[in-house]
């Protein structure tokens, strides 16, 4: 069974600061996602990354993925007060056509 | 594109009721999912259609629960009876392995409260 595993779970940081997500799973995955969701609100897409080595940037948040360690990371550079909000990290497993498997999610908190 | 579309926005019933949730995918989209978030157990995928055929069901917490997808532009899930540990929100995706990036677009969402 395909577990995906973020820490921390919550983050709270100053607004300027920089500071990195985890996600770690458990077994070869096809292609890993970054949803964002804002309190009360549903999921919005920010990245997706497809192979080894992936690194995609938007803004002040940048993913990357290394699926030899089975490992992706969500870096914040700079934080703004707009980037408080709850950050998943989503897989898909192998031979699982499309079915996504969701992390425990990260809520991040900005504080000024 | 108006997006996955979800109905009702919220939903307050009693114990006991039969609760119906509807989601209309992106057009051309040939997978939808059914998901359920609570604060307890996160985001679980409930069922998985693939050209309107169910893929796994293996979330469906029991035989109280159902989905049905009759054509490509319309499910639903069902709740019959209702009880309270089935409040959660219930949100609905959909993808097409053939969009950009092998996107998944999910609905706004039904909060569903059982009392």
């Amino acid at each position: 069974e395909l577990k995906v595993e973020q820490n921390p779970l919550f983050l709270s940081m100053q607004e300027g600061k920089n500071y990195t997500i985890y996600c770690n799973y458990s077994t070869t995955s096809d292609r890993l996602y970054w949803y964002r969701q804002d309190p009360g609100k549903s999921l919005e897409s920010l990245f997706v990354l497809l192979s080894n080595g992936a690194v995609k940037q938007e803004g002040r948040l940048m993913a990357s993925l290394d699926t030899k360690a089975r490992l992706s990371t969500l870096h914040i550079t700079a934080a703004v007060h707009d980037l408080s909000a709850t950050y998943f990290c989503v897989v898909v497993g192998p031979g699982t056509a499309s079915k996504l498997t969701f992390g425990t999610g990260t809520r991040l908190q900005v504080t000024l | 594109d108006a997006g996955v579309i979800q109905s009702p926005r919220h939903e307050v019933t009693e114990m006991g009721q039969e609760v119906t949730l509807r989601c209309k995918p992106i057009s051309g989209h040939d997978y939808l999912f059914w998901y359920r978030q609570t604060m307890m157990r996160g985001l679980e995928l409930l069922i998985y259609f693939n050209n309107n055929v169910p893929i796994d069901d293996s979330g469906m917490p029991e035989d109280r629960f159902s989905a049905k997808m009759p054509n490509a532009s319309f499910s639903t899930l069902k709740i019959q009876p209702s009880e309270p540990r089935d409040s959660a929100v219930y949100f609905c995706a959909s993808s097409s392995p053939g969009t950009a990036n092998y996107g998944y677009t999910f609905g706004s969402g039904t909060r569903l409260t059982v009392v």
